[in-house]
């Protein structure tokens, strides 16, 4: 099945810097990533996600990178604000057949963005 | 228009004691989702219900039942707590489990078990 990882486990940054996470996955198969961010106490929440069939999303600050043929994709935060400080999570399935349709998710990255 | 809302949000069980955690939602969503999440080990699935009528486990079944009791609704039940079933429990639904789609969550049980 499918497995994800996800580098670093911890990311420190002073406010204005970029921060970048990265994941791998192992099934060539899947093709929809999403990333999550998760504020302290609070419900994973959805702030991008890619499919395979492009190599690149932006939005305001953030974007998502892909490569398929080295299995992995990654996150850019850019100016970052205390706000961006929180754990995120990337994820990713093959959308269908057996239970590949499920998100198998990294196991977080605790990003502090430091005034 | 709620989202996904799970009862309770927290909850101390002794051990060998049952419950259910309640999970709706208002989305019309064909599949949902329950997962825990543990320090350091990210999310991860217990149960999965990719249309009404049908359940499925995922990655970390042992000790869970689960019941999808329309399409709003789906329950996760732990018959006899464990204290390694100490954890903040997740519900999620997505539109269609086949296309691979983002997730909605609710808000999460925190359930001790002593």
């Amino acid at each position: 099945g499918e497995n994800v990882e996800q580098h670093p486990s911890t990311l420190s940054v002073q406010e204005g810097d970029s921060a970048v996470i990265k994941c791998t996955y192992s099934d060539s198969a899947s093709n929809y990533f999403p990333w999550y961010k998760q504020e302290l106490g609070k419900r994973p929440q959805l702030i991008i996600d890619i499919r395979s069939n492009v190599g690149e999303k932006k939005d305001q600050r953030i974007a998502v990178t892909l490569n398929k043929t080295a299995k992995h994709f990654s996150l850019h935060i850019t100016e970052t604000q205390p706000e961006d400080s929180a754990v995120y999570f990337c994820a990713a399935s093959t959308g269908g057949g057996g239970s590949q349709g499920n998100l198998i998710f990294g196991k977080g990255t605790k990003l502090s963005v430091k005034p | 228009n709620a989202g996904v809302t799970q009862t309770p949000k927290f909850q101390v069980l002794k051990t060998g004691q049952s419950m259910t955690l309640q999970c709706a939602q208002d989305m019309n969503h064909n599949s949902m989702y329950w997962y825990r999440q543990d320090p350091g080990m990210g999310l991860r699935l217990i149960y999965y219900s990719a249309s009404e009528g049908t359940t499925d486990k995922g990655e970390v079944p042992n000790g869970y039942n689960v019941s999808r009791l329309n399409k709003r609704e789906f329950s996760l039940r732990l018959e006899s707590a464990a204290p390694s079933q100490t954890s903040v429990y997740f519900c999620a639904s997505s539109e269609l489990w086949s296309s691979g789609d983002g997730y909605t969550f609710g808000s999460g049980t925190r359930l001790t078990v002593v």
